[in-house]
């Protein structure tokens, strides 16, 4: 079974460009997160999806990040401008549903210079 | 909101002997799930137990062990005979049960298994 598929694993951008990062989830699961985690601490969730729906964006910095689930599978998270303190691992992660465990992919690590 | 607490910044344990990583939690739920991810420096996050609120019995999965206390809201994870592979950071998580979820880490311990 194919897991959760990042793209892409590294990128370097400087400070108010605009970058994107991809997920696609593994087939049949319904629940997709996105979590921010900066060095040396824990995943922070941004937003998670049911299906195409947003179930919880409580913590997504919305004046600059946005994501979105076209037709419940594959998914996008975008940064416009970045800051420095963007600069963080970025993780996918799905689930069967949302009683479930998640399963991760490896992360798109950003750097803001 | 739910807080996820690791007070274990790192740990260190010798190859072959046993080792108990800490997690305490906050929550006014009285039916959700707990986890315990492991990450290596590949990044990739691994499922290595899960635990159901509801039932009593400690999970285990081969070496790995809970202590699942839930009036005390704790729950540690024990790894037995400790191999080189061990060596990660460990996160607990929780996780409300519905849609909403919520579901929260713990800030991680690192664990280094010495030989």
């Amino acid at each position: 079974e194919a897991g959760v598929a990042q793209s892409p694993r590294y990128k370097i951008i400087e400070k108010r460009q605009s970058v994107a990062f991809w997920c696609n989830p593994i087939s049949g699961h319904a629940t997709l997160y996105w979590y921010q985690q900066i060095l040396g601490q824990g995943p922070k969730l941004l937003i998670q999806f049911q299906n195409n729906g947003v179930v919880d964006d409580s913590q997504l910095p919305k004046d600059r990040f946005s994501a979105e689930r076209l037709k419940g599978v594959d998914s996008t998270l975008k940064i416009q401008p970045a800051k420095l303190e963007d600069s963080a691992v970025y993780l996918c992660a799905s689930s069967l549903n949302s009683n479930t465990e998640a399963f991760f992919g490896q992360g798109t690590r950003l750097t803001v210079v | 909101a739910q807080t996820v607490t690791q007070s274990q910044p790192e740990m260190s344990v010798q190859e072959a002997e046993t080792v108990t990583l800490s997690c305490t939690y906050d929550t006014s739920e009285s039916n959700y799930y707990l986890f315990w991810y492991k990450q290596p420096p590949s990044r990739q996050m691994i499922l290595v137990i899960r635990q159901e609120a509801y039932k009593q019995q400690n999970a285990t999965e081969n070496r790995f062990s809970v202590n699942f206390q839930k009036a005390a809201k704790s729950f540690s994870l024990k790894i037995s005979d400790s191999q080189l592979g061990d060596t990660a950071m460990y996160f607990c998580a929780f996780m409300k049960q519905g849609n909403n979820n919520d579901m929260r880490f713990g800030a991680g311990t690192r664990l280094t298994v010495k030989p």
